[in-house]
C-alpha cells in the first residue's frame, strides 16, 4: 500500500521567502509528526498531531514556523521568512495510534540560499 | 535535550561480526523503538519493545530493555554490508516520540 508521501523532495529558496512543505500520511493513521534533521544529526521534534486533539507545537523553533493538518489527513508545514539556518531535511511520519511505530516519508530537503 | 542517547556514535566492523548499539534514556517510558536510516532516506521502524518486556527478537535483531538502568541495546548478528546505516532509538515521553542522535554503523565487506 501507499506509504507516507512528502512533497517536494527538494526545495531551494532564497532567504526571506516563505515555503510550504506537504505531507500525505498513510490513510487511517491518526498521529502525524514533523521532525527536522540537519546533516549527520539526530531528529529534532517540531510538532505532533493526534486525532482531533490540539497539536503539540512545543518543538517549533520560532513563530516563523507553523503547521496544520486538514481533515485529519494531509499536513502542511509552513516556514515564513526563511533563514539559512532553516536549511535541513524535514521529515514527516504517521502512525496508527499514539504509541505505535512511525512510518516515515523520505523527507523534503530544504536549502535556503 | 534528547530523551534517548545512543552509544557509540560510530561503529565500524567487518562483515559477519556482531554489532551492538546502546541507548540510554531519562524518564519513564511506555515503549522503546529502534529505527534504521539509510543515507538520504526516511527512517524505517525495526522493532518495538514495551516497558514490561525485557528482550525481543526479530530475525538477526535482538533488543534488550533494562528499565531499572533506563537503557536498551540493539544487537545485529552476522552483520552484512547492507546493514550499513544509522540506527536510532526512540522513546515516548508524554505524548511525543523523541529520538537520540543515532549510531552510524559501517559494515565492511
Amino acid at each position: 500500500g501507499a506509504g507516507v508521501s512528502q512533497s517536494p523532495s527538494n526545495k531551494v529558496t532564497e532567504k526571506g521567502k516563505d515555503v510550504e512543505l506537504r505531507c500525505d500520511p498513510i490513510s487511517g493513521h491518526t498521529a502525524l509528526y514533523w521532525y527536522r534533521q540537519s546533516l549527520g544529526q539526530g531528529l529534532e521534534f517540531l510538532i505532533y498531531f493526534q486525532g482531533n486533539s490540539a497539536p503539540d507545537k512545543s518543538g517549533l523553533p520560532s513563530d516563523r514556523f507553523s503547521a496544520e493538518r486538514t481533515g485529519g489527513s494531509v499536513s502542511t508545514l509552513t516556514i515564513q521568512r526563511t533563514q539559512q539556518e532553516d536549511s535541513a531535511v524535514y521529515l514527516c511520519a504517521s502512525s496508527l495510534a499514539w504509541d505505535s511505530p512511525l512510518h516515515f516519508g523520505n523527507g523534503t530537503r530544504l536549502t535556503v540560499t | 535535550s534528547q530523551q534517548g542517547e545512543e552509544d557509540p556514535q560510530a561503529l565500524s566492523i567487518q562483515e559477519g561480526e556482531n554489532a551492538t548499539m546502546n541507548c540510554s534514556y531519562k524518564t519513564s517510558i511506555n515503549n522503546l523503538q529502534w529505527y534504521r536510516q539509510n543515507s538520504g532516506r526516511g527512517l524505517v521502524h525495526l522493532i518495538l519493545i514495551r516497558s514490561n518486556e525485557r528482550e525481543k527478537h526479530s530475525g538477526r535483531l535482538r533488543v534488550t530493555l533494562d528499565t531499572s538502568k533506563k537503557s536498551s541495546s540493539l544487537l545485529i548478528t552476522a552483520s552484512r554490508a547492507a546493514d550499513t546505516a544509522s540506527y536510532f532509538c526512540a522513546t515516548i515521553s508524554g505524548s511525543r516520540l523523541t529520538f537520540g542522535e543515532g549510531t552510524q554503523l559501517t559494515v565492511n565487506p
